[in-house]
């Protein structure tokens, strides 16, 4: 069966540090995946997707950026945090039309 | 391009009442739907999914959603709510034969008082 890992859980950054954060996809080949943020009180905001390893498209300009160097590895990077930053994030994956996506755990990430 | 509205953003309910979350949607073309449950500082869960064929879908922990073509709706229901059910829920829509990018409503919180 088909898991999706998301880490770390929980994450407490200074302004102006960096920040990776990592999402595997197990069981499963050539994954469409997807970053989103959840900032409080607001609905999903769809920051990266990709449909193939290096591609990857922006939904929303920001200090964020995403990378896949894997088939099932998607990653989500700053150079730099701004306060703005803090959200939960979750990544999500599907394997074709019609089945919907599956999330991953979410990270709380807190810029302070 | 596609686009869904959740009429309510909070919906509180007492124990063992009916309830109903509304969805409407709009895309040019033919669609598919999706209902997700987020528990706290959790990710989401799919409840239930609109194909095709029978307009009446029924989900995990006794929701059910019915697609009303003509009035772009896909409304959740569930007639007797726990406070298990306590949760923010997503309407989600994607285009048949397209990409498959889900375009997500702003989500409805819902409270089961006791």
């Amino acid at each position: 069966s088909q898991t999706i890992h998301q880490w770390p859980a929980t994450l407490v950054q200074p302004v102006g540090s960096p920040l990776s954060l990592e999402c595997t996809v197990e069981g499963t080949s050539n994954p469409n995946l997807y970053w989103y943020r959840q900032a409080a009180g607001r609905g999903l905001q769809l920051l990266f997707y990709s449909v193939g390893i290096g591609q990857i498209s922006s939904e929303v300009p920001q200090n964020l950026s995403a990378s896949r160097p894997q088939d099932r590895q998607f990653i989500l990077s700053s150079k730099k945090l701004l306060l703005s930053d803090s959200g939960f994030y979750l990544c999500a994956w599907t394997g074709g039309a019609g089945r919907g996506y599956t999330f991953g755990s979410g990270t709380r990430l807190t810029v302070v | 391009a596609q686009s869904v509205t959740q009429l309510d953003s909070q919906v509180p309910v007492f124990e063992e009442a009916p309830v109903e979350l509304r969805c409407n949607y709009s895309s040019s073309v033919s669609v598919y739907l999706f209902w997700y449950v987020q528990y706290p500082n959790q990710g989401l869960q799919l409840l239930l999914k609109y194909l095709s064929g029978s307009t009446l879908v029924k989900g995990i922990n006794g929701f059910e959603a019915e697609f009303n073509k003509s009035q772009t709706s896909f409304h959740l229901r569930k007639p007797s709510v726990h406070i298990s059910d306590t949760a923010e829920y997503f309407c989600a829509v994607s285009e048949q034969g397209g990409s498959e990018k889900l375009v997500f409503g702003k989500g409805t919180k819902l409270t089961v008082n006791p």
